[in-house]
């Protein structure tokens, strides 16, 4: 069965730093992957995705990604954090064969002026 | 049009009510998705409509009645709430389905509060 798992529930970092935030799937094919935003009362809002191709991926805000089959991981990066981007963080898993996104239980993030 | 739509934003309610969420999309997607989000917790999938139809129920309990009455809009009726069904309540849509690779536009949600 899928499995997603964010191990790290709460992070704080200093605004202009820089950020990591892990995830590792358990899936027996190459899976779909996401990185999802919620801020607080909101939405999700798509980070980024990878299906297949260059591992390192690029999305929006200045996230970029990392596939690591050989990790089962796909972290997410970014070299300087602005206050605003304090928020939730989901990491997702998919597959060619549901519809179903099986979803992290998330890292939220705190950011210190 | 690129976003995902959703009414009301708050909703408090009495277990003896009906009430009924509301949620919308004109980007053409063909699928549309019902979550339940719990405080700090991922959200949880509850029903997913494929071309107007039911095509994914988690079990979810009856008191919760999905209705899909065409491809832009999807409505979630509510009867008989509990106080531990209060949570936000997302909906979401995907271009066709056929394999979760395609990204899920999410709108912002409706609060419920049941007493």
């Amino acid at each position: 069965a899928q499995s997603v798992t964010q191990p790290d529930i709460h992070i704080t970092v200093s605004e202009g730093a820089s950020l990591e935030l892990r995830c590792n799937y358990s899936y027996g094919a190459t899976p779909y992957l996401f990185w999802y935003v919620q801020s607080p009362g909101q939405g999700l809002q798509l980070l980024l995705k990878y299906f297949s191709g260059d591992t390192l991926v690029q999305g929006i805000k200045g996230f970029e990604a990392e596939f690591k089959r050989s990790q089962s991981s796909f972290n997410l990066r970014k070299p300087s954090v602005h206050w605003s981007d304090a928020a939730e963080y989901f990491c997702a898993v998919g597959s060619y064969n549901t519809d179903k996104l099986i979803f992290g239980t998330g890292t939220r993030l705190q950011v210190f002026p | 049009d690129t976003e995902v739509t959703q009414t009301p934003k708050h909703l408090v309610m009495g277990m003896t009510n009906k009430k009924s969420l509301k949620c919308e999309q004109h980007m053409g997607h063909r699928a549309m998705y019902w979550y339940k989000q719990k405080a700090k917790k991922p959200p949880e999938l509850m029903f997913v409509y494929s071309y107007e139809k039911l095509s994914i129920n988690e079990s979810v309990p009856s008191r919760f009645s999905p209705e899909c009455p065409n491809s832009s809009l999807l409505n979630l009726h509510l009867h008989a709430l509990q106080p531990e069904d209060s949570a936000l309540y997302l909906c979401a849509s995907i271009p066709q389905t056929g394999g979760s690779y395609n990204e899920q536009f999410f709108g912002p949600g409706t609060r419920l509060t049941v007493l």
